[in-house]
C-alpha cells in the first residue's frame, strides 16, 4: 500500500520569496511516479510537476522544482518567486509502477497543504 | 487540444435517490479515472476505466458503479445516495503509454445529498 505524509496544513509565504512544501511518501514498489497538483478554490486540480523513481535529476517546471531525495522517500515542491496566484491547496500524489507499465494509474493522495501568498 | 470536461458542475439529490455523473477525457487518452474528495481531504480513488473495462478499483462500495464508452468517455453512477457521498467527484484522464501517465483532471461535480 502506498502512503502520502503532508505535515504542513498551511504555509504563508511573502510575494516573490520561494516556498518548499513539504511531502514524504512510503510504498514497497521498486518503481513509482510521484506528482504535484494545485488546487485554487474553483476545484480544479491543476497538475503542476512530476518525478519518476528512477529519474535522476531533479524535475523543474518554469517556478516549480520537486526536491526529490529517494533514500529519504521525500519529494519536496519548491515554488520560487511566490505570485499572489499561487495561494491555493497543494497535493502531493503517488502512483505505484513505471509509466507505461501494467499497473494500474490509482494515485495516492496526501492531506493537503495550503498555500497563502501575502503581498 | 480540449481538455477533460465534467458535467453537470453542481447537483442536489436526496438521500436514496440515484446519480449520473459524466466525463469526457482529454483527446488522445485512453484511461478514465474518478475520484471523490470529501471536504478538507484528499482525493480518493473511486476506479478507473482503461479501453472501456475497469481497470482497478478503490475501497468503495458496489453502488458506486462506472462505465466507459468508445469514445473513451465516461459516467459514475451511484446508487442509493447517502449523506455521506455528499463530495467533489473528480474526474481525470491519461494515456498510459505516455512518458509520466499524467492525470489530466476536469473541473469536478459537487454532490450536495440532503
Amino acid at each position: 500500500a502506498q502512503k502520502i505524509t503532508q505535515t504542513q496544513p498551511g504555509m504563508f509565504v511573502q510575494e516573490k520569496e520561494a516556498v518548499t512544501l513539504d511531502c514524504t511518501y512510503d510504498t514497497s514498489d521498486p518503481s513509482y511516479g510521484l506528482f504535484w497538483y494545485k488546487q485554487p478554490s474553483s476545484g480544479e486540480m491543476i497538475f503542476l510537476i512530476y518525478q519518476g523513481s528512477y529519474d535522476q535529476q531533479n524535475a523543474t517546471e518554469g517556478r516549480y522544482s520537486l526536491n526529490f531525495q529517494k533514500a529519504r522517500k521525500s519529494a519536496n515542491l519548491v515554488i520560487s518567486a511566490s505570485q499572489l496566484g499561487d495561494s491555493a491547496m497543494y497535493f502531493c500524489a503517488m502512483r505505484p509502477g513505471a509509466a507505461g507499465g501494467t499497473s494500474y494509474g490509482k494515485l495516492t493522495f496526501g492531506q493537503g497543504t495550503i498555500l497563502t501568498v501575502h503581498p | 487540444e480540449t481538455g477533460v470536461t465534467q458535467s453537470p458542475t453542481h447537483l442536489i439529490k436526496t438521500r436514496g435517490q440515484q446519480v449520473t455523473l459524466r466525463c469526457s477525457s482529454q483527446s488522445g487518452h485512453n484511461t478514465v479515472s474518478w475520484y471523490q474528495q470529501a471536504l478538507g481531504q484528499g482525493p480518493q480513488f473511486i476506479f478507473q476505466y482503461y479501453r472501456e473495462e475497469e481497470n482497478g478499483r478503490g475501497n468503495f462500495p458496489p453502488r458506486f458503479s462506472g462505465l466507459q464508452f468508445p469514445n473513451y468517455s465516461s459516467e459514475l453512477n451511484v446508487n442509493a445516495l447517502e449523506l455521506d457521498d455528499s463530495a467533489l467527484y473528480l474526474c481525470a484522464s491519461s494515456d498510459p503509454a505516455g512518458e509520466s501517465d499524467t492525470q489530466y483532471f476536469g473541473p469536478g461535480t459537487r454532490l450536495t445529498v440532503l
